[in-house]
């Protein structure tokens, strides 16, 4: 079983809708959790942590669900420059400190 | 401005060839990490560092090697060994701090390697 799963999308919203995407982790003993963009043949790029009681940033907000294992991202009033594939990051601090990365849901936000 | 810097950014290798990709960082991080990225598909731990003159294998070590010399340089070299080398890699360093939450992973541009 992967560690960290998405679905792979592509969510394909008009501008100014509101999207949500979810993620879920294998092991209950993860201690950190983020939410990074990808632009296409680029690298990575932290969008936000995820904390245990949420966070929020703008437009984003992100929850953490830890009795079921899920981290969920919502963007709200989507723009154009929205387009691009949302990875989600567990921190493995029980295991070196490793990072699992899920296979990214993409998002293509149409005018 | 700190940051990690991976060289060069395009690579072409023939096939039996070694080739040797740079990861540089300034951010002082201890932790260092080589991971792949075929299209469309998520990031596959090749190899990790939490220290100087130590790494770990990750998922897909097999046909890789690295070395860590110095606290700021981790270079890749893909051997011969390597039969599907045509890839996108992304280095990437975070602090390790044990017990530290939310200490994240920061990504050089990454190397593009196409075998030819």
């Amino acid at each position: 079983r992967k560690e960290v799963e998405q679905d792979p999308g592509p969510f394909n919203v008009p501008e100014g809708a509101t999207v949500a995407f979810n993620c879920t982790y294998s092991n209950s003993a993860s201690q950190s959790f983020f939410w990074y963009r990808q632009d296409c043949r680029k690298e990575p790029k932290l969008l936000m942590s995820v904390y245990s009681s949420g966070n929020e940033d703008g437009r984003f907000t992100a929850q953490l669900n830890r009795a079921s294992q899920y981290i969920s991202l919502l963007i709200r009033d989507s723009k154009l420059s929205d387009s691009a594939t949302y990875l989600c990051v567990v921190n493995a601090l029980y295991n070196f400190n490793k990072f699992y990365f899920g296979s990214g849901t993409k998002l293509n936000v149409k005018p | 401005d700190g940051g990690i810097t991976q060289s060069p950014k395009y690579l072409f290798r023939k096939e039996g060839q070694n080739v040797t990709l740079s990861c540089e960082q300034n951010l002082n991080h201890d932790a260092m990490y080589w991971y792949r990225q075929d299209p469309g598909q998520g990031l596959r731990l090749i190899y990790y560092s939490q220290i100087v003159n130590d790494f770990q294998k990750g998922d897909i070590a097999e046909g890789y090697s690295v070395s860590r010399e110095k606290k700021e340089s981790f270079p890749l070299t893909v051997t011969s060994a390597q039969k599907n080398p045509t890839a996108f890699y992304l280095c990437a360093s975070s602090i390790d701090e044990t017990g530290t939450l939310n200490t994240e992973a920061f990504f050089g541009q990454g190397t593009r390697l196409t075998v030819v």
